[in-house]
């Protein structure tokens, strides 16, 4: 198994609405991300998470917060988020932080906040 | 200064043509370089990394310059599905930034 998994695909909030996007990976892989991407922009770090815990958190509002379970999984939980939050949102994982073979990317939720 | 800088783009080739991206970075401590390709609405994915010494896979050349902060990656032969935005990523204190990207079209 050499994907990322992300669910949901698509999301549409309202801004008092309570969410959690989820990230799953059976790839042994002990690094895992959180990145957020605008149209047109590059992927920009959010989170990271390595060993199960939380190593940095790029001064993201409160309104995002994640959790990871277990080695495999990780999740964001989103509230009370604002229209210029939407975007796609992306996991990623590799084997340790910052290794030579680069992040295996999840397709992404497309988040939209209405 | 942002931490990676690409050409801008979009270049617009015909198939057939070699094109050449370019990125610099501004972390002389970088560890590790890459090339990734995102389709539209698509994750990014891996192209290839980039080593000291180049290297080569099919059509797709990569080159670092360390001294120079320099990344290039020279794409031969350009196929149709090559239009892609081709993203320059590079490791500091062991996490990955990247760079803004270039949009290639390739045009029959």
């Amino acid at each position: 198994d050499t994907e990322v998994t992300q669910t949901p695909k698509h999301l549409v909030m309202g801004m008092t609405n309570k969410k959690s996007l989820k990230c799953e990976q059976h790839m042994g892989h002990r690094a895992m991300y959180w990145y957020k991407q605008k149209a047109k922009k590059p992927p920009e770090l959010m989170f990271v998470y390595s060993y199960e815990k939380l190593s940095i958190n790029e001064s993201v509002p409160s309104r995002f917060s994640p959790e990871c379970p277990n080695s495999s999984l990780l999740n964001l939980h989103l509230h009370a988020l604002q229209p210029e939050d939407s975007a796609l949102y992306l996991c990623a994982s590799s084997r340790d932080r910052g290794r030579r073979g680069g992040y295996t990317f999840g397709s992404g939720t497309r988040l939209t906040v209405v | 200064r942002k931490e990676v800088e690409q050409d801008p783009g979009p270049f617009n080739v015909p198939e057939g043509a070699t094109v050449a991206f370019n990125c610099t970075y501004s972390n002389s401590a970088s560890q590790s370089f890459f090339w990734y390709r995102q389709d539209c609405r698509k994750e990014p994915k891996l192209l290839m990394s980039v080593y000291s010494s180049g290297n080569e896979d099919g059509r797709f050349t990569a080159q670092l310059n360390r001294a120079s902060q320099y990344i290039s990656l020279l794409i031969r032969d350009s196929k149709l599905s090559d239009s892609a935005t081709y993203l320059c990523v590079v490791e500091n204190n062991n996490d990955m930034r990247f760079g803004a990207g270039t949009r290639l079209t390739v045009k029959p």
